[in-house]
């Protein structure tokens, strides 16, 4: 199957800084790709759906503005948590589709964001 | 929203089949049955995917009944590798539509 790549795997950051993380499609152009996240034990959470070269569209309670979304090209998107706090910790997914009808998702590794 | 009802969970022995249920009656003529699974701490991981008829490929089989208001997965021969949470989805075809997850089924395959 496709591969979708997400960087980095795990991160450790200081409540109040900022973390960038990055999607990558690397076998395929994506038009979209969605942002999941998934606490402990529960289930995946979709947080915004990122068009290439259009806003993100965020879920009903998932602040736009903490969760800020870029997708610069059809092979790349970026979730940047800013003034992380330690409740921002969490398991954070991506994934993506090719640019074509009745497709599958590819999800990405996850990468483990903690909060100190 | 997630429009699945699934076991919370399941057991199978190692060998054997895996028949996992899903429950989706109010599925949408236009809307596809997705199954995933997810090993702890891992991403998700496509499994297979119908419409209405019986889908079958290397990793388990699809079975959707006739008039598309659930679902089994089957894995036909569980190892322990098997082990995960499994997650059927209700989607309507097309990139830029969204898979929401619900709760799954975890399934422990057990020696």
């Amino acid at each position: 199957g496709a591969v979708v790549s997400q960087h980095p795997s795990r991160v450790i950051c200081k409540s109040g800084t900022s973390v960038k993380i990055e999607c990558r499609s690397l076998d395929f152009q994506a038009t979209t790709m969605f942002w999941y996240r998934q606490f402990p034990k529960q289930s995946l959470m979709l947080m915004a759906t990122s068009n290439e070269g259009s806003k993100a569209t965020y879920e009903q309670g998932v602040e736009k503005d903490k969760f800020l979304i870029n997708h610069a090209s059809l092979t790349l998107s970026t979730l940047t948590v800013t003034s992380a706090h330690p409740e921002d910790s969490s398991f954070y997914i991506c994934s993506a589709s090719r640019t074509v009808m009745n497709t599958e998702a590819f999800f990405g590794q996850g990468t483990r964001l903690t909060v100190v | 929203d997630a429009k699945t009802t699934q076991p919370p969970s399941m057991d199978c022995a190692e060998g054997r089949a895996a028949n996992l249920p899903c429950n989706h009656s109010t599925i949408s003529g236009n809307e596809y049955v997705y199954w995933y699974r997810q090993i702890h701490s891992q991403g998700p991981q496509y499994i297979i995917h119908g419409l209405k008829n019986n889908e079958t490929n290397e990793m388990a089989s699809l079975i959707i009944t006739e008039d598309r208001k659930s679902s089994t997965l089957i894995l036909p021969h569980a190892t322990l590798r098997d082990t995960a949470v499994y997650y059927c989805i209700v989607r309507v075809a097309g990139t830029g539509n969204q898979f929401y997850f619900g709760t799954g089924t975890s399934l422990t395959v057990i020696p």
